[in-house]
Protein backbone atom coordinates (compact mmCIF):
# COMPACT_ATOMS: atom_id res chain seq x y z
CA UNK A 1 0.00 0.00 0.00
CA UNK A 2 1.27 3.45 -0.78
CA UNK A 3 1.59 5.75 2.02
CA UNK A 4 2.37 9.76 2.39
CA UNK A 5 3.58 11.34 5.26
CA UNK A 6 3.63 14.92 6.30
CA UNK A 7 5.65 15.18 9.34
CA UNK A 8 4.81 18.81 10.65
CA UNK A 9 1.18 18.61 11.94
CA UNK A 10 1.86 22.83 11.67
CA UNK A 11 3.59 25.73 10.54
CA UNK A 12 3.87 29.04 11.09
CA UNK A 13 5.49 31.71 8.73
CA UNK A 14 5.44 35.60 8.64
CA UNK A 15 3.68 37.78 6.04
CA UNK A 16 6.27 37.61 2.87
CA UNK A 17 8.51 35.19 4.33
CA UNK A 18 9.22 31.77 2.27
CA UNK A 19 8.18 28.69 4.77
CA UNK A 20 8.99 25.01 3.29
CA UNK A 21 6.29 21.88 4.07
CA UNK A 22 7.48 18.33 3.80
CA UNK A 23 6.81 15.34 2.58
CA UNK A 24 7.66 11.66 2.15
CA UNK A 25 5.71 9.04 0.30
CA UNK A 26 6.33 5.65 -0.61
CA UNK A 27 5.55 3.91 -3.24
CA UNK A 28 6.00 0.75 -5.83
CA UNK A 29 4.95 2.00 -8.76
CA UNK A 30 7.37 3.53 -11.70
CA UNK A 31 4.93 5.99 -13.35
CA UNK A 32 3.20 8.36 -10.54
CA UNK A 33 2.01 11.50 -9.83
CA UNK A 34 2.49 13.77 -6.84
CA UNK A 35 0.43 16.70 -5.87
CA UNK A 36 -0.11 19.56 -3.11
CA UNK A 37 -3.46 20.33 -2.35
CA UNK A 38 -4.75 23.57 0.08
CA UNK A 39 -7.78 23.13 1.95
CA UNK A 40 -9.02 25.86 3.52
CA UNK A 41 -12.14 26.86 6.34
CA UNK A 42 -14.64 25.88 3.27
CA UNK A 43 -13.22 22.67 3.21
CA UNK A 44 -12.85 22.80 -0.49
CA UNK A 45 -9.75 21.34 -1.82
CA UNK A 46 -7.84 22.76 -4.44
CA UNK A 47 -4.89 22.07 -5.99
CA UNK A 48 -1.75 23.80 -5.46
CA UNK A 49 0.59 22.20 -7.65
CA UNK A 50 1.38 19.02 -9.31
CA UNK A 51 4.86 16.87 -10.48
CA UNK A 52 5.01 14.08 -12.93
CA UNK A 53 7.71 11.78 -11.56
CA UNK A 54 9.43 10.87 -14.48
CA UNK A 55 9.81 14.33 -14.99
CA UNK A 56 13.43 15.58 -13.65
CA UNK A 57 12.40 19.63 -13.64
CA UNK A 58 11.14 20.55 -10.38
CA UNK A 59 7.22 22.43 -11.05
CA UNK A 60 6.90 25.72 -10.06
CA UNK A 61 3.49 27.80 -9.91
CA UNK A 62 3.96 31.37 -9.36
CA UNK A 63 4.98 31.76 -5.73
CA UNK A 64 4.66 27.71 -5.09
CA UNK A 65 7.49 25.37 -6.23
CA UNK A 66 7.99 21.74 -4.96
CA UNK A 67 11.66 19.39 -4.52
CA UNK A 68 11.42 17.16 -5.84
CA UNK A 69 14.31 13.91 -4.76
CA UNK A 70 12.85 11.02 -6.62
CA UNK A 71 15.36 8.43 -5.24
CA UNK A 72 15.03 10.12 -0.89
CA UNK A 73 10.94 9.62 -2.43
CA UNK A 74 10.56 13.48 -0.89
CA UNK A 75 8.23 16.13 -2.25
CA UNK A 76 8.35 19.29 -0.51
CA UNK A 77 6.52 22.59 -0.96
CA UNK A 78 8.23 25.82 -1.01
CA UNK A 79 6.16 29.07 -0.69
CA UNK A 80 7.49 32.16 -1.34
CA UNK A 81 6.25 36.01 -0.57
CA UNK A 82 3.89 33.86 1.99
CA UNK A 83 0.56 35.72 1.82
CA UNK A 84 -2.69 35.72 4.62
CA UNK A 85 -4.82 33.87 2.26
CA UNK A 86 -2.34 30.76 1.64
CA UNK A 87 -3.01 30.03 5.56
CA UNK A 88 -4.91 26.44 5.15
CA UNK A 89 -4.30 22.83 5.89
CA UNK A 90 -1.89 21.80 3.09
CA UNK A 91 -2.05 17.98 1.85
CA UNK A 92 0.75 15.91 0.15
CA UNK A 93 -0.72 12.97 -2.41
CA UNK A 94 0.26 10.46 -4.71
CA UNK A 95 -1.43 8.91 -7.37
CA UNK A 96 -2.42 5.18 -7.06
CA UNK A 97 -4.18 4.06 -10.52
CA UNK A 98 -6.98 6.87 -9.85
CA UNK A 99 -6.94 7.31 -6.43
CA UNK A 100 -5.20 9.61 -4.42
CA UNK A 101 -3.48 8.84 -1.33
CA UNK A 102 -3.38 11.78 0.98
CA UNK A 103 -1.26 12.69 3.92
CA UNK A 104 -2.22 13.66 7.29
CA UNK A 105 -1.64 17.38 6.57
CA UNK A 106 -0.03 20.60 7.55
CA UNK A 107 -1.91 23.60 9.21
CA UNK A 108 -0.36 26.46 8.07
CA UNK A 109 -0.32 29.84 9.69
CA UNK A 110 0.49 33.13 8.48
CA UNK A 111 1.32 35.76 10.84
CA UNK A 112 1.10 39.87 9.81
CA UNK B 1 -18.51 26.30 -15.06
CA UNK B 2 -20.08 26.39 -11.63
CA UNK B 3 -17.71 23.61 -10.15
CA UNK B 4 -18.51 20.79 -8.04
CA UNK B 5 -21.70 20.98 -5.86
CA UNK B 6 -22.51 18.48 -3.15
CA UNK B 7 -25.64 18.73 -1.00
CA UNK B 8 -26.66 18.56 1.76
CA UNK B 9 -23.65 20.70 3.21
CA UNK B 10 -24.34 19.31 7.30
CA UNK B 11 -26.39 15.80 7.73
CA UNK B 12 -26.90 15.06 11.57
CA UNK B 13 -28.67 11.91 11.77
CA UNK B 14 -29.35 9.25 14.55
CA UNK B 15 -27.52 5.74 14.68
CA UNK B 16 -28.97 3.07 12.84
CA UNK B 17 -31.13 5.60 10.03
CA UNK B 18 -30.57 5.59 6.04
CA UNK B 19 -28.55 8.55 4.87
CA UNK B 20 -27.95 9.89 1.11
CA UNK B 21 -25.79 12.29 -0.08
CA UNK B 22 -25.97 13.65 -3.87
CA UNK B 23 -22.44 15.11 -5.76
CA UNK B 24 -23.25 17.30 -9.32
CA UNK B 25 -20.09 17.49 -10.83
CA UNK B 26 -18.77 19.81 -13.65
CA UNK B 27 -20.73 19.35 -16.03
CA UNK B 28 -18.20 17.88 -19.29
CA UNK B 29 -16.55 15.49 -16.31
CA UNK B 30 -16.61 11.77 -17.30
CA UNK B 31 -14.69 10.73 -13.96
CA UNK B 32 -16.37 11.32 -10.33
CA UNK B 33 -14.78 10.55 -7.15
CA UNK B 34 -16.03 10.10 -3.62
CA UNK B 35 -13.85 10.63 -0.26
CA UNK B 36 -14.23 10.62 3.03
CA UNK B 37 -12.11 12.74 5.62
CA UNK B 38 -11.96 12.26 9.53
CA UNK B 39 -10.78 14.90 11.56
CA UNK B 40 -6.86 15.06 11.81
CA UNK B 41 -6.76 13.14 8.60
CA UNK B 42 -6.33 13.75 4.96
CA UNK B 43 -9.13 12.38 2.39
CA UNK B 44 -9.77 8.79 2.36
CA UNK B 45 -10.49 6.91 -1.37
CA UNK B 46 -13.81 5.42 -1.16
CA UNK B 47 -14.98 4.76 -5.32
CA UNK B 48 -14.80 5.84 -8.34
CA UNK B 49 -17.04 5.80 -11.72
CA UNK B 50 -15.81 6.58 -15.04
CA UNK B 51 -19.10 7.94 -16.78
CA UNK B 52 -22.07 5.75 -15.50
CA UNK B 53 -19.64 2.84 -14.58
CA UNK B 54 -18.28 2.05 -10.85
CA UNK B 55 -15.05 1.16 -11.51
CA UNK B 56 -13.00 1.32 -8.48
CA UNK B 57 -14.24 0.18 -5.00
CA UNK B 58 -11.81 0.90 -1.41
CA UNK B 59 -12.28 -1.67 1.16
CA UNK B 60 -13.28 1.09 2.95
CA UNK B 61 -16.68 0.64 1.15
CA UNK B 62 -18.29 -1.37 3.15
CA UNK B 63 -21.74 -3.54 2.19
CA UNK B 64 -23.49 -0.99 4.04
CA UNK B 65 -22.35 1.86 1.55
CA UNK B 66 -23.69 1.88 -2.40
CA UNK B 67 -22.59 4.95 -4.92
CA UNK B 68 -24.34 4.89 -7.94
CA UNK B 69 -24.18 7.70 -10.99
CA UNK B 70 -27.18 6.89 -13.19
CA UNK B 71 -26.60 8.25 -16.92
CA UNK B 72 -23.46 9.20 -15.93
CA UNK B 73 -24.12 12.70 -14.68
CA UNK B 74 -24.48 13.18 -11.01
CA UNK B 75 -24.04 10.35 -8.35
CA UNK B 76 -25.52 9.51 -4.89
CA UNK B 77 -23.79 7.68 -1.97
CA UNK B 78 -26.11 6.20 0.59
CA UNK B 79 -25.00 5.14 4.07
CA UNK B 80 -27.44 2.14 5.11
CA UNK B 81 -27.85 1.62 9.32
CA UNK B 82 -25.26 4.18 10.18
CA UNK B 83 -22.62 3.89 12.89
CA UNK B 84 -21.27 6.31 14.42
CA UNK B 85 -17.66 5.53 13.20
CA UNK B 86 -19.38 7.15 9.90
CA UNK B 87 -19.54 10.49 10.80
CA UNK B 88 -16.71 11.99 8.83
CA UNK B 89 -16.71 14.50 5.72
CA UNK B 90 -18.16 12.66 2.68
CA UNK B 91 -16.02 14.31 -0.79
CA UNK B 92 -17.16 14.33 -4.14
CA UNK B 93 -14.40 14.92 -6.89
CA UNK B 94 -14.92 14.88 -10.77
CA UNK B 95 -12.22 15.36 -13.55
CA UNK B 96 -11.99 14.74 -17.33
CA UNK B 97 -10.77 11.88 -18.42
CA UNK B 98 -6.62 11.67 -17.69
CA UNK B 99 -3.97 9.11 -17.24
CA UNK B 100 -4.14 9.51 -12.88
CA UNK B 101 -2.21 12.85 -13.42
CA UNK B 102 -5.47 15.00 -14.77
CA UNK B 103 -6.51 17.89 -12.28
CA UNK B 104 -9.61 17.05 -9.20
CA UNK B 105 -11.74 19.53 -8.72
CA UNK B 106 -13.26 18.83 -5.39
CA UNK B 107 -16.80 20.20 -3.60
CA UNK B 108 -16.91 21.42 -0.21
CA UNK B 109 -17.91 18.17 1.04
CA UNK B 110 -21.14 16.88 2.96
CA UNK B 111 -20.76 16.61 6.76
CA UNK B 112 -21.98 14.12 8.67
CA UNK B 113 -22.37 13.15 12.05
CA UNK B 114 -24.30 10.24 13.53
CA UNK B 115 -25.65 10.54 17.35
Amino acid sequence: AQTVTQSQPEMSVQEAETVTLSCTYDTSESDYYLFWYKQPPSRQMILVIRQEAYKQQNATENRFSVNFQKAAKSFSLKISDSQLGDAAMYFCASSSGYALNFGKGTSLLVTP
Amino acid sequence: DTGVSQNPRHKITKRGQNVTFRCDPISEHNRLYWYRQTLGQGPEFLTYFQNEAQLEKSRLLSDRFSAERPKGSFSTLEIQRTEQGDSAMYLCASSFSGRGDEKLFFGSGTQLSVL
